[in-house]
């Protein structure tokens, strides 16, 4: 059982590259979510997902795109990276109900 | 006003101190509250749930005061291996958790 799974675990970009960030879960939960950790600063939701065939914008959502697959996988594009989005990110699921979130081991993303 | 809001600390504690933390949120409609350990540079995780009556896990104990609107998470006798960030969660109806900043905890020998 490998819980909450992200790759990679670090990348650097040059300003204006694209990529994708990809996470995936293996406890069948029905919601999914994308945060950004800055030093010294708390989790920022980026995007979530509460099931298959959703997403909503989260607190910080400009210069991102996600796509929740199917109900494992739900993944975080950067179109255009810039030097703001340098940052920690860590995918996080849930079960339906008043439950706990599982993270992942996190993305160091650096933008040059 | 942060809807979620703690103390960013250091609170600097010998081994075997007791420390408290507190918590305050805004949302008087919040239902779940959950305190999470974050170490550096790693992924966040459960310490434990906050429920109403006040619940207890070994050396730590969690407490909600609805009508104040604020959570409590104590340590008794600190271990150097406690050093972390301790995060304080909480969810309205619905799908979304909020977390506060963080307190760090350092504990010295």
């Amino acid at each position: 059982n490998a819980g909450v799974t992200q790759t990679p675990k670090f990348q650097v970009l040059k300003t204006g590259q694209s990529m994708t960030l990809q996470c995936a879960q293996d406890m069948n939960h029905n919601s999914m979510y994308w945060y950004r950790q800055d030093p010294g600063m708390g989790l920022r939701l980026i995007y979530y997902s509460a099931s298959e065939g959703t997403t909503d914008k989260g607190e910080v959502p400009n210069g991102y795109n996600v796509s929740r697959l199917n109900k494992r996988e739900f993944s975080l594009r950067l179109e255009s990276a810039a030097p703001s989005q340098t940052s920690v990110y860590f995918c996080a699921s849930r079960p339906s109900g008043p439950y706990e979130q599982y993270f992942g081991p996190g993305t160091r993303l650096t933008v040059t | 006003r942060k809807e979620v809001e703690q103390d960013p600390g250091p609170f600097n504690v010998p081994e075997g101190a007791t420390v408290a933390f507190n918590c305050t949120y805004s949302n008087s409609a919040s239902q779940s509250f959950f305190w999470y350990r974050q170490d550096c540079r790693k992924e966040p995780k459960l310490l434990m749930s906050v429920y109403s009556s006040g619940n207890e896990d070994g050396r730590f104990t969690a407490q909600l005061n609805r009508a104040s609107q604020y959570i409590s998470l104590l340590i008794r006798d600190s271990k150097l291996s406690d050093s972390a960030t301790y995060l304080c969660v909480v969810n309205r109806a619905g799908n979304m958790l909020t977390f506060g900043g963080g307190t760090r905890l350092m504990v010295k020998p």
